[in-house]
């Protein structure tokens, strides 16, 4: 049964700096690429970036290029977010989610919730 | 602003059938990427109901069916129950941004 379980979500000050955790377990993790998708309360789902299976290409949207940073650890089964420079506008529940390979469904994680305020 | 175009509600009564869409456009539902269809209910995070279009992973109640044509895809669902309700969102890929996810704004469900 594919798992993923995320942590790392807490409470920070505006301009601080976080690093989730995604890890992974039921399926060969080097095969899949990965993605991150947050969701800021009462909104709906953004897709914030995007890492290949051996974690050599990252896909990621302008709007976080440079501030939010995707990394895996293939040997770990675990996938990262660095959050850096944060602002109040990137609270939000952040879910780690399989991308699959063929058709099929994508597999999410129970997400972990990160508060920018002061 | 979503990429991909939702209703923002749809209602109906126990055992009566309602429809979703999901208007995209040529770089994502019209490029012919797998649509997927999640239902979110407060609290809890997004569970597929449909995926590559027409497809219930185990599980899922037969009344939930998916299509698509052209631009747009549909998530129906017949015989309402009460349990059903809940936030409907559609997700796709979009050729625009290599690796990219789109999805709707997200359809709430109010079975009456």
């Amino acid at each position: 049964e594919v798992q993923l379980l995320e942590s790392g979500g807490g409470l920070v000050s505006p301009g601080g700096s976080l690093r989730l955790s995604c890890v992974a377990s039921g399926f060969t993790f080097s095969d899949y690429t990965m993605t991150w998708v947050r969701q800021a309360p009462g909104k709906g789902l953004e897709w914030v970036s995007s890492i290949g299976g051996s974690g050599d290409t990252t896909y990621q949207p302008d709007s976080v290029k440079g501030r939010l940073i995707i990394s895996r650890d293939n040997s770990k089964n675990t996938l990262y977010l660095h959050l850096n420079s944060l602002r109040v506008e990137d609270s939000a529940i952040y879910y780690c989610a399989r991308v699959p390979i063929s058709v099929g469904p994508p597999d999410w994680g129970q997400g972990t919730l990160v508060t920018v305020s002061s | 602003q979503s990429v991909l175009t939702q209703p923002p509600s749809v209602s109906g009564a126990p055992g009566q059938r309602v429809i979703i869409s999901c208007a995209g456009s040529g770089s994502n539902i019209g490029a012919n990427f797998d649509v997927h269809w999640y239902r979110q209910v407060p609290g809890t995070a997004p569970k597929v109901v449909i995926y590559s279009d027409t497809n219930r992973p185990s599980g899922v109640p037969d009344r939930f069916s998916g299509s698509k044509s052209g631009t747009s895809a549909s998530l129906a669902i017949t015989g309402l129950q009460a349990e059903d309700e809940g936030n409907y969102f559609c997700q796709t890929y979009d050729s625009s941004l290599t690796g990219s996810w789109v999805f709707g704004g997200g359809t709430k469900l109010t079975v009456l």
